[in-house]
């Protein structure tokens, strides 16, 4: 089945030490989006890549990075983090940029930060 | 995009209907609702959406208001697998942003 694939499902870190989560999608989807959602809180969007294009939220921290090397796959680099980037992480996918085109979601990584 | 309202929390018995409520006052011409849900632990999963006509697919039914200021979705059936939050967006058609709210929780009890 076509699908978003999301490893590590869980993945502790060390307050400062970088982490890299990962994102891959079988759908060959042009966008691949990255959402971060804390305890009892709703996602909040992060960036997205449209194909090769980076497109990042105003109010996401430095801190957060994203790399899309093929259309298969996209990654999320958490440079330093903080014991605030304790979170679930979720890769979604859509066919397009339209608010029409649904997105598909992975079943997310929880990060721990120690 | 315009803001919604939906109650914190909802309960329904297994195999009756479950009807979410969203408010959506604001709403204008070009903006769909969408719904989504999340079970716990999981990462979201669309449901639906519309513009002003009433639709319906294998998941569920959205009933858009003439006004379009409101809307309600139906689970005709709802199982305990149901129990989830549920999200109501409303978003340009031309917009890829999904900005959830708080949504509600919707306990299908047995």
């Amino acid at each position: 089945d076509a699908m978003v694939i999301q490893n590590p499902r869980y993945q502790v870190t060390q307050f400062g030490k970088p982490v890299t989560l990962s994102c891959s999608q079988t759908l060959n989807h042009n966008v691949m989006y990255w959402y971060q959602q804390k305890s009892s809180q709703a996602p909040k969007l992060l960036f997205h890549y449209y194909d090769k294009d980076f497109n990042n939220e105003a109010d996401t921290p430095d801190n957060f990075q994203s790399r899309r090397p093929n259309t298969s796959f996209c990654f999320l680099d958490i440079r330093s983090p903080g014991l605030g980037d304790a979170a679930m992480y979720l890769c979604a996918t859509s066919r397009d940029q339209a608010g029409s085109d649904e997105q598909f979601f992975g079943p997310g990584t929880r990060l721990t930060v120690l | 995009d315009a803001k919604t309202t939906q109650p914190p929390s909802m309960d329904c018995a297994e195999g009756r209907a479950a009807n979410l409520p969203c408010n959506h006052s604001t709403i204008s011409g070009n903006e769909y609702v969408y719904w989504y849900r999340q079970i716990h632990s999981q990462g979201p999963q669309y449901i639906i959406h519309g513009l002003k006509n009433n639709e319906t697919n294998e998941m569920a039914s959205l009933i858009i208001t003439e006004d379009r200021k409101s809307s309600t979705l139906i689970l005709p059936h709802a199982t305990l697998r149901d129990t989830a939050v549920y999200y109501c967006i409303v978003n340009r058609g031309s917009n890829y942003k999904l900005t959830f709210g708080k949504g509600t929780l919707l306990t299908v009890n047995p």
